[in-house]
């Protein structure tokens, strides 16, 4: 079955910083989305980018389909983006394939 | 816009106990899905239901059995519970027709701890 990885496993920040997630996964994919976790455990979806860039705020993702990976930029940071960031391809099944996430901590 | 409802939020079994969790869509979805999310892991497909009427195994079904009761309710049901059902539950739908992509849409979750 597809695999998905994601990099890094943890990052720590100071509010006010920019970073990069990355998603790569190991078969072409019609369905990729991004989803942040928050301190409750709800699922927020992000983005639905199976290829192509959007940007929604201060958040935009890329996904270069035929390089089978995604990014997440995340600029200007804030505590309220802690949490953990999945991203999600689509399986045979129409579900979702997640990977294990990236752990964010924003620190004020 | 309710989107996807799961009840209950929380609960407390113990082991052999069973119980079902519920799940309604308010979106005209056609496909159905429940997930776990074990600590430190994303989420992994227990059963989907691709439209009413049908429902198939994911990649842990064992302990499980579900019903599509009609196109907006899905229920997992644990006949007798086990400790390594401790888990968070996920319901999701979407629109599949086994092409083309659309995104999937998420419940809040329910936090199921099993003695």
């Amino acid at each position: 079955g597809i695999q998905v990885e994601q990099s890094p496993p943890d990052l720590i920040l100071q509010e006010g910083a920019n970073s990069t997630l990355r998603c790569n996964f190991s078969d072409s994919v019609n369905n990729l989305q991004w989803f942040h976790q928050n301190p409750w455990g709800q699922l927020i979806n992000l983005f639905y980018i199976p290829s192509g860039t959007k940007q929604n705020g201060r958040l935009s993702a890329t996904t270069v389909a035929t390089e089978r990976y995604s990014l997440l930029y995340i600029s200007s940071s804030q505590t309220t983006d802690s949490g953990v960031y999945f991203c999600a391809v689509g399986g045979s099944q129409g579900n979702l394939i997640f990977g294990k996430g990236t752990k964010l901590s924003v620190k004020p | 816009n309710a989107g996807v409802t799961q009840t209950p939020k929380f609960q407390v079994l113990k082991t052999g106990q069973s119980m079902t969790l519920q799940c309604a869509q308010d979106m005209n979805h056609n496909s159905m899905y429940w997930y776990r999310q074990d600590p430190g892991m994303g989420l992994r497909l227990i059963y989907y239901s691709a439209s009413e009427g049908t429902t198939d195994k994911g990649e842990v079904p064992n302990g499980y059995n579900v019903s599509r009761l009609n196109k907006r309710e899905f229920s997992l049901r644990l006949e007798s519970a086990a400790p390594s059902q401790t888990s968070v539950y996920f319901c999701a739908s979407r629109w599949w027709f086994g092409f083309g992509a659309q995104p999937q849409h998420f419940g809040d979750g329910t936090r199921l701890s099993i003695l």
